[in-house]
């Protein structure tokens, strides 16, 4: 069955410490996985895709097939980090891939 | 830059009515998704179009109906409202060969 799963609901740190945030995949086949951030009241903005392999505002995630892991890493978090992030992979079916989300990790960054 | 549009984007309708939600996607996207999230839920794809025609179906009810209309917008009705209906409806929308996603601020629906 292919299932995301990030086993944070909740993860708080203070300003400039690293942030992980977790997440597993099972899927059969080649994944693509996807990073969404939605912050308070808005809608969900794509943060990181796997293939393009890009840092977008000091984010990385690697993924780890070996693992079934895609974790989301920053070296210092900052305070306009908190919001809620949503791993996601693609489900291809004909011409179109639909997203599988997890259960999202709100990030708490404390000043 | 353009972005997805969705109307209206906020819903309150009683149980047992009909509502019809509008999605219109960033110019030349071709393909447009909707999605469901639930209160402290995440996003559950409800169905989806590729060139007017329906490509795929999740867990939508059968109460509810979708369609993409020439101009690629895309209208969600949902009939017999049940509270349990109550939700945050995203669209999304691509373009073929692309399997990013731009979502639109989404509809919120209340029903009472």
């Amino acid at each position: 069955a292919q299932r995301v799963t990030q086993p944070e609901k909740l993860l708080s740190v203070f300003k400039g410490a690293p942030v992980e945030l977790k997440c597993n995949y099972s899927y059969s086949g080649s994944p693509e996985l996807f990073w969404y951030v939605q912050y308070s009241r808005q809608r969900l903005q794509l943060l990181l895709r796997h293939i393009s392999r890009e840092s977008i505002k000091g984010f990385t995630a690697d993924l780890n097939k070996g693992e079934t892991s895609f974790h989301l890493k920053k070296p210092f978090a900052q305070e306009e980090d908190s919001a809620m992030y949503y791993c996601a992979l693609t489900s291809f079916s004909g011409n179109t891939g639909k997203l599988i989300f997890g259960q999202g990790t709100t990030l708490q960054v404390k000043p | 830059a353009a972005g997805v549009i969705q109307s209206p984007r906020h819903l309150i309708k009683e149980k047992r009515e009909t509502a019809t939600l509008k999605c219109y996607p960033i110019p030349r996207h071709d393909t447009v998704y909707w999605y469901q999230q639930g209160p402290g839920q995440d996003p559950q794809f409800l169905i989806s179009f590729y060139e007017k025609m329906q490509s795929d179906k999740g867990s939508i009810p059968d109460r509810f109906s979708a369609q993409q209309f020439s101009d690629y917008h895309s209208e969600l009705n949902m009939s017999s409202l049940e509270l349990g209906d109550s939700a945050l409806y995203f669209c999304a929308s691509s373009r073929q060969g692309s399997n990013e996603q731009y979502f639109g601020p989404g509809t919120r629906l209340t029903v009472t």
